[in-house]
């Protein structure tokens, strides 16, 4: 495909239980972006990766929240443990290169409900 | 740091009317300023951006906005709303500095009445 794809789309979980969510960015894509997005709110940043390296991930919550992309292309977001506070959309985004202004593409988001 | 306000979480238009959508942002250093759109159950789409080559900027589906540094505002606009310009506009930040990550405000819901 040609944009950003994430997966699942939906996730429910237990509170207390482990989860991952998956972004597979545009092809090529050297940097890659994960947002959180509550109800109701903008989206906030949480990591950020050029190629394999975790650059950035000031923007997360707590040691809960984990963050790979170990060749660079596919991310895995794991939440351990979670908790009623972790329901949210969560969102990847790529960019061709390593500029500021560059576009982000999106992807769909995983939206993540913890009972 | 920098952050971003939008004025109004909701805003309603006749279709026809005139679109006007409010960002004010706020940083420290030359900003770029990025106006995004999502559609429910999809993700952020580029309607446009600022990257200071020019102050008004032109972007996808007739929406424009002018940067203005000294009321540090970024305005979306389009003069003639259309049913299918229903939808949540995010106005975003970038500085030139560290990770690049954007800084959003927290979503103008656009209706638009026939």
């Amino acid at each position: 495909g040609a944009g950003v794809s994430q997966s699942p789309r939906y996730k429910v979980a237990k509170r207390g239980q482990d989860v991952a969510l998956r972004c597979d960015p545009i092809s090529g894509h050297v940097s890659l972006f994960w947002y959180q997005q509550a109800l109701g709110q903008g989206p906030e940043f949480l990591t950020y990766f050029q190629n394999e390296a975790q650059l950035d991930k000031s923007g997360l919550p707590s040691d809960r929240f984990f963050a790979e992309r170990p060749e660079g292309s596919v991310s895995t977001l794991k939440i351990q443990r979670t908790q009623q506070e972790d329901s949210a959309v969560y969102l990847c985004a790529s960019t061709i290169g390593t500029s500021p202004n560059n576009e982000q593409f999106f992807g769909p988001g995983t939206r993540l409900t913890v009972l | 740091a920098q952050s971003v306000t939008q004025l109004g979480s909701h805003v309603s238009v006749s279709e026809g009317a005139l679109v006007l959508l409010r960002c004010n942002y706020s940083s420290s250093v030359p900003p770029y300023l990025f106006w995004y759109v999502q559609y429910p159950n999809q993700g952020l789409q580029l309607l446009l951006k600022y990257t200071s080559a020019a102050t008004l900027v032109k972007g996808i589906n007739g929406f424009e906005a002018e940067f203005k540094k000294s009321e540090t505002s970024f305005h979306l606009t389009k003069p003639s709303a259309h049913m299918s310009d229903a939808a949540e506009y995010f106005c975003a930040v970038s500085v030139g500095a560290g990770s690049y990550q954007l800084t959003f405000g927290k979503g103008t819901k656009l209706s638009v009445i026939p």
